[in-house]
């Protein structure tokens, strides 16, 4: 069964303080790795997608980087705005299909 | 492009009652999602649209739920009867695209659901 496990389940950095966020997935087939990120009361928003181990994609204060097993969300010198629930999520299959599995989430608070 | 629109962003109701929950997408995307999130099962697909046509709706956990797409531009989620464990927040979300390079969802505010 295809699962997706994020960790940990909550995180709480000083401001400045970096850290990495763990997604770890067996899935058969990986189409696409996603992180969303997700404010409280709002819809998730996209970050980033990454397609085959080895690739990195950078955003600001984010990078995101992926292995055969794994996912990683670098937040290097994090600012309160970074507080949020980031969410991973992958598309598997054989064939294009619309269905994200997603992760529980990590939530993330840092202080000033 | 006001994004994906949905409506109502709060229903309270009591058990038994019919809940339609409604969507607009994003003008242009072929792609219609109706997810679930709740704290202990995280965001779970229900059903998504194609060009308004249902392709997958494995994720519709009973008869009480239903979906339809009449038209590009609007999509209604329904429960009926509800019941308290139906009680989570519901996103729409839509892409134009599943080709892997572009298959970004875009995700709406979501309506959030308690039924007593």
């Amino acid at each position: 069964e295809d699962q997706v496990t994020q960790s940990p389940e909550a995180l709480r950095l000083q401001e400045g303080e970096s850290s990495s966020l763990n997604c770890s997935y067996t899935v058969s087939g990986l189409r696409g790795l996603f992180w969303y990120r997700q404010d409280p009361g709002k819809g998730p928003e996209f970050l980033f997608t990454l397609y085959s181990a080895g690739e990195e994609k950078e955003k600001e204060r984010l990078k995101a980087t992926l292995t055969k097993k794994e996912s990683f969300l670098h937040i290097t010198a994090p600012k309160p705005e970074d507080s949020a629930t980031y969410l991973c999520a992958v598309q598997a299959g054989s064939s294009n299909t619309g269905k994200l599995i997603f992760g529980q989430g990590t939530t993330l608070q840092v202080k000033p | 492009d006001a994004g994906v629109i949905q409506s109502p962003r709060h229903e309270v109701t009591e058990m038994g009652q019919e809940v339609t929950l409604r969507c607009k997408p994003i003008s242009g995307h072929d792609y219609l999602f109706w997810y679930r999130q709740t704290m202990m099962r995280g965001l779970e697909l229900l059903i998504y649209f194609n060009n308004n046509v249902p392709i997958d709706d494995s994720g519709m956990p009973e008869d009480r739920f239903s979906a339809k797409m009449p038209n590009a531009s609007f999509s209604t989620l329904k429960i009926q009867p509800s019941e308290p464990r139906d009680s989570a927040v519901y996103f729409c979300a839509s892409t134009p695209s599943l080709t892997y390079w572009a298959n970004v969802l875009t995700f709406g505010a979501g309506s959030r659901l308690t039924v007593l």
